[in-house]
């Protein structure tokens, strides 16, 4: 597989459960990004890692929480979460945490139900 | 904070008509702009880096340019197709926070065939 890939493509959860988003990246990057899209609303930035350590927490609610085991993977756990969470997940990498030079590079994303 | 804008937020043209597509940002200080393309419900797959110093880029039928000084980016794609029906959104990468992409709220393009 190449890029970035994303398990599951689309996960349905009620308020009280725990799941897990799944983020891998196979082009050899240091940083890795979740990003949050609401309908009708930009993207918006919440956790970045660069070489497995976190760098940004953008005020996001502790029912987030992330894990970056290695370089090559990233994860969201998901616990007590309300029906405004709703939304589409998206991980994307980049060659390390200055992405001015490359860019970063997307993920297909986890469409999120909370029902 | 940087804002980013995008005008229009929705298009529709038909087959063959050339798109312009806009983005306005307010800080000035940045390493560089990224255009993005996303199909409904799924990921982004970058279209055009332009880096800071650099005026436009170019990528087959996409050509976009930078004013960096007035904060201020152009997409244009020649002679559409009904395959360039997508959401186009436009980031920046500030100098401060360089690894932090802002993102406008996107064009939703629909060209009709």
């Amino acid at each position: 597989e190449t890029g970035v890939t994303q398990t599951p493509r689309h996960l349905v959860m009620g308020m009280t459960n725990k799941k897990s988003l799944k983020c891998e990246q196979h082009l050899g990057h240091n940083a890795m990004y979740w990003y949050k899209q609401s309908a009708k609303k930009p993207l918006e930035l919440m956790f970045v890692y660069s070489l497995e350590e976190r760098v940004e927490n953008n005020s996001v609610p502790s029912r987030f929480s992330p894990e970056c085991p290695n370089s090559s993977h990233l994860f969201l756990h998901l616990h007590t979460l309300q029906p405004e969470d709703s939304a589409l997940y998206l991980c994307a990498s980049s060659q390390d945490q200055a992405t001015s030079t490359y860019g970063q590079y997307f993920g297909p994303g986890t469409r999120l139900t909370v029902t | 904070k940087q804002e980013v804008t995008q005008i229009p937020a929705a298009l529709s043209v038909p087959e063959g008509e050339n798109l312009v597509l806009n983005c306005s940002f307010t800080d000035s200080a940045i390493y560089n702009l990224q255009w993005f393309r996303q199909d409904p419900g799924k990921g982004l797959t970058s279209l055009l880096l332009i880096q800071s110093s650099q005026r436009e880029q170019t990528s087959g039928r996409l050509n976009a340019s930078l004013d960096k000084s007035s904060g201020r980016s152009t997409l244009y794609i020649a002679a559409s197709q009904p395959g360039d029906s997508a959401t186009y959104l436009c980031a920046v990468i500030g100098v401060v926070a360089d690894y932090k992409l802002s993102f406008g709220a996107g064009t939703t393009v629909t060209v009709r065939a």
